[in-house]
């Protein structure tokens, strides 16, 4: 049973639109959220993280928002750009030591 | 510069073989990981571990082992290697802190079993 879930496997936006990716999760005693951002061939690399102690957190063109009461997440890219074409994989950690990924969304930024 | 390294970007094997994937990490960082990475999927966690000598198993552990007899070193094992374990490997590692829970993932090893 997936218990973080990306449920939008695709996602394809405008350069200098918003990019909205969303995140939904079931297990309560996640309480930190990270967003990773993947290109092929390559490793994730971290993007932005949220504390369940917050609903926003912002950093330059990258927000995530967290509803706790949903259970929900999204990461908001404004602009977007031909290099954010990526996939996008939500993170949760609930205390035990490893994090518990989404199945991840292919972003593409058309110019 | 933080830096977590897997021994190769790309392995073809053949079924059956004894498949040795090596990751090393220079934070000192207490947690090492692997993952596998399949379309649609996700990253899948395999084992884990947490300190020297230490391991988990995470959720698809089933036809691996792993061994951790140094701190910096998380290598991840095959014993048999089968077709349907054709995927990419991902190896990350953490700092144990309650604030540090991010990982930093290597680059990453496309394997492919023939």
């Amino acid at each position: 049973d997936q218990q973080v879930k990306q449920n939008s496997p695709s996602l394809s936006v405008q350069e200098g639109r918003i990019s909205i990716l969303n995140c939904d999760y079931t297990n309560s005693m996640f309480d930190y959220f990270l967003w990773y951002k993947k290109y092929p061939a390559e490793g994730p690399t971290f993007l932005i993280s949220i504390s369940s102690i917050k609903d926003k957190n912002e950093d330059g063109r990258f927000t995530v928002f967290l509803n706790k009461s949903a259970k929900h997440l999204s990461l908001h890219i404004v602009p977007s750009q031909p290099g954010d074409s990526a996939v996008y994989f939500c993170a949760a950690f609930g205390g035990a030591r490893q994090l518990t990924f989404g199945s991840g969304t292919q972003l593409t930024v058309l110019p | 510069d933080v830096k977590v390294t897997q021994s190769s970007r790309y392995l073809v094997k053949r079924t059956g073989e004894k498949v040795f994937l090596e990751c090393v990490q220079d934070m000192d960082h207490e947690n090492m990981f692997w993952y596998r990475q399949d379309p649609g999927l996700g990253l899948r966690l395999i084992y884990f571990s947490y300190d020297v000598k230490m391991k988990e198993k995470g959720d698809i552990p089933e036809g691996y082992s792993v061994s951790r007899e140094k701190k910096e070193r998380f290598s991840l094992i095959l014993e048999s290697a089968s077709t349907n374990q054709t995927s990419m490997y991902l190896c990350a590692s953490s700092s144990q802190g309650a604030s540090d829970t991010e990982a930093f993932f290597g680059q990453g090893t496309r394997l492919t079993v023939v």
